[in-house]
């Protein structure tokens, strides 16, 4: 079966730099999401999109921004990277109120 | 915050026991996710247990749910060296199905 698809899957970036990371959601999945994993830390949720358009917002901060494309992969897109934002940054996508499947995540290194 | 307690932080046992984990929450939910991840990796969907759901099972995996008492509960019977990772339980409880991960269980299954 298909699964979510990240790339890439490692990045390395240097402080004030921008990334740009992409989910491909699983094939009629209306709902992609986005969570950030600091080290030794639990996911916390950053966006969310259902169909195409922002459902939701947690802690993300000003300097990120997302959008959900007309193929419905999505681009997370991160400017003035700070030390802080080391961590891994996963998609995960689902059928709304239902099981959310995660990718294999980017791991984000700023140095 | 949804986030509530998971416990133990932490669970070593010896191959063929069980192990239970435990996850508490304190505001309403649709549903519980239980996922698995092993250091650094992705995470895995075990179950999801709706609010209207009392218990379910997968394979070696058993989840119960007590929406009085604002809990549910992981059961792993038989462990394997292999079930060794970290356990997370993960809340939906808003109407935009994000999800409100715990601290998490790190279980080590000793062979």
């Amino acid at each position: 079966a298909a699964g979510v698809i990240q790339s890439p899957r490692h990045l390395i970036k240097e402080k004030r730099e921008t990334a740009t990371l992409k989910c491909y959601p699983i094939p009629r999945h209306d709902t992609v999401y986005w969570y950030q994993q600091g080290p030794g830390q639990d996911p916390q949720f950053l966006i969310s999109f259902y169909e195409k358009m922002q459902s939701d917002k947690g802690s993300i901060p000003d300097r990120f921004s997302a959008q959900q494309f007309s193929d419905y992969h999505s681009e997370l897109n991160m400017s003035s990277l700070e030390l802080g934002d080391s961590a891994l940054y996963f998609c995960a996508s689902s059928l709304a109120g239902n099981e959310q499947y995660f990718g294999p995540g980017t791991r984000l290194t700023v140095t | 915050s949804q986030q509530g307690e998971e416990d133990p932080q932490a669970l070593s046992i010896q191959e063929g026991e069980n192990a239970t984990m435990n996850c508490s929450y304190k505001t309403s939910i649709n549903n519980l996710q239980w996922y698995r991840q092993n250091s650094g990796r992705g995470l895995v969907h075990l179950i999801l247990i709706r609010s209207n759901e009392r218990e379910k099972h997968s394979g070696r995996l058993r989840v119960t749910l007590d929406t009085s008492k604002k809990s549910s509960s992981l059961l792993i019977t038989a462990s394997r060296a292999a079930d060794t990772a970290s356990y997370f339980c993960a809340k939906d409880g808003g109407s935009n199905y994000k999800l409100t991960f715990g601290k998490g269980t790190l279980l080590t299954v000793n062979p």
